[in-house]
């Protein structure tokens, strides 16, 4: 089945400390994004990834990592979370097509204390 | 710079009745555009979208949108509503020249039997 996963679905953390959310896409997409979902503010970018080793900042990159050594795997990487990080994030990957539709993970949220 | 506007949080319709979700833009380019749906604690799920050509796309579920260049709008339409179309809605926008995809705030469907 063509799916996008992500882990963990969901996460409770404390200020600082380190984390990971893993993305992975088994459809070969060359093009992979980030996304944090807020009440009121819809669906903000990240960073997105246009191939492997190829990656950019979206509208939100401050506090965030990323990382493309493989065509399949997107991980987002908080380095020191903060409150304010809190959050409802998604990955997402496309074929590699300006006009191609989005495949979404399932969703991680995000609680930082 | 581009922009999405939905105008309204939430739309109320009672089951078999027409529903409308509207959605204008703003893009520097001609304008690939999109519609997506969220059900609760779900991802994002493709809708339709509209790349070029005829201005009525029809897409999954029964649902249609109607691309108006002059009025810059994409309105999602469903001739009848159902209780299982009560959803989080997103229109999306992106130029032709592999532009940021600009996501709207979302409007939160809500249809009573």
């Amino acid at each position: 089945e063509a799916q996008v996963t992500q882990n963990p679905r969901y996460l409770i953390t404390v200020t600082g400390k380190k984390l990971t959310v893993t993305c992975s896409q088994n459809m070969n997409h060359e093009y992979m994004s980030w996304y944090r979902q807020d009440p009121g503010l819809g669906l903000r970018q990240i960073y997105y990834s246009m191939n492997v080793e190829v990656t950019d900042k979206g509208d939100v990159p401050e506090g965030y990592k990323v990382s493309r050594k493989e065509k399949r795997n997107f991980p987002l990487i908080l380095e020191s979370p903060s409150p304010n990080q809190t959050s409802l994030y998604f990955c997402a990957s496309t074929r590699g097509g300006a006009g191609d539709e989005q495949y979404f993970g399932p969703g991680t949220r995000l609680t930082v204390t | 710079a581009q922009s999405v506007a939905q105008p309204e949080d939430q739309v109320n319709v009672a089951e078999g009745n027409p529903l409308t979700v509207k959605c204008t833009y703003s893009v520097s380019g001609n304008p690939y555009l999109f519609w997506y749906v969220q059900y609760p604690n779900r991802g994002l799920q493709f809708l339709l979208k509209y790349i070029t050509g005829d201005n009525l796309v029809k897409g999954s579920y029964g649902f249609e949108a109607e691309f108006n260049k002059s009025q810059t709008s994409f309105h999602l339409k469903k001739p009848s509503a159902l209780v299982s179309d009560s959803a989080l809605y997103f229109c999306a926008v992106r130029d032709q020249s592999w532009g940021k995809l600009q996501f709207g705030a979302g409007t939160q469907v809500v249809v009573t039997p």
